[in-house]
């Protein structure tokens, strides 16, 4: 079965510094997507970031961008100019048939 | 806001008892998965529905059933409720088109809460 671990229980960050947050998965698969998703005190699910497997460019949007190594199966996260805003937990999650997240990792964003 | 919905928002209910939550996917979504997160287990996949039939089926304990009706919408039944199964229980939805596993989007979650 597939996998997904967050080795970083708990990450701290000053604000408009950078942070990454660490993800890797195990699979036998070729095809499958990744996903961040953010989870607020409001306990929403809201999609950060999504990487397609065959897709050898790494994703980006806006201050969000992923570190993709498929070979080594780490899929990691990268906040740039941090805000308060992105005070969260994250969740890392692999998709085949069906999605499995990691455990999370708590996002503290220091004023 | 996702475009996906959930109700009620909060339950609270005994054990041994019933429950139903309800969702409504996104416009023009034919999937919806069902998940459950709990403190101790994380966010973990219940079930999931395309046009009305299972698709795919995770950790879904045999009191729990789910289904999904002709316009899309869908119901988790939850029974004989134990205290284990208190919870946030996402509804999510994607479209599925052409057996492209597209991104799925969230709901806002039903807390349960069994006393």
């Amino acid at each position: 079965a597939q996998t997904v671990t967050q080795s970083q229980p708990e990450m701290s960050v000053q604000e408009a510094e950078t942070v990454t947050l660490s993800c890797t998965y195990d699979t036998s698969e070729s095809d499958y997507y990744l996903f961040w998703y953010k989870q607020p005190p409001s306990r929403q699910m809201i999609l950060v970031i999504r990487q397609e497997a065959y897709k050898q460019q790494n994703a980006t949007e806006n201050r969000f961008s992923v570190n993709f190594q498929k070979a080594a199966k780490s899929f990691s996260l990268k906040i740039s100019d941090s805000q308060l805003g992105d005070a969260a937990m994250y969740f890392c999650a692999y998709r085949s048939a069906v999605m499995r997240f990691g455990a999370g990792t708590r996002l503290t964003v220091k004023p | 806001d996702s475009g996906v919905t959930q109700t009620p928002k909060h339950l609270i209910t005994a054990t041994g008892q019933r429950v139903t939550l309800r969702c409504s996917p996104r416009s023009g979504d034919l999937s919806v998965y069902w998940y459950q997160q709990s403190l101790d287990q994380g966010l973990q996949f219940l079930i999931q529905y395309y046009n009305g039939e299972e698709r795919a089926k995770g950790n879904i304990l045999e009191r729990f059933s789910a289904q999904q009706f002709p316009d899309l919408h869908s119901e988790l039944n939850l029974s004989s409720l134990e205290l284990g199964d208190s919870a946030l229980y996402f509804c999510a939805s994607s479209t599925e088109n052409s057996g492209r596993r597209e991104t799925q989007y969230f709901g806002p979650g039903t807390r349960l809460l069994v006393l």
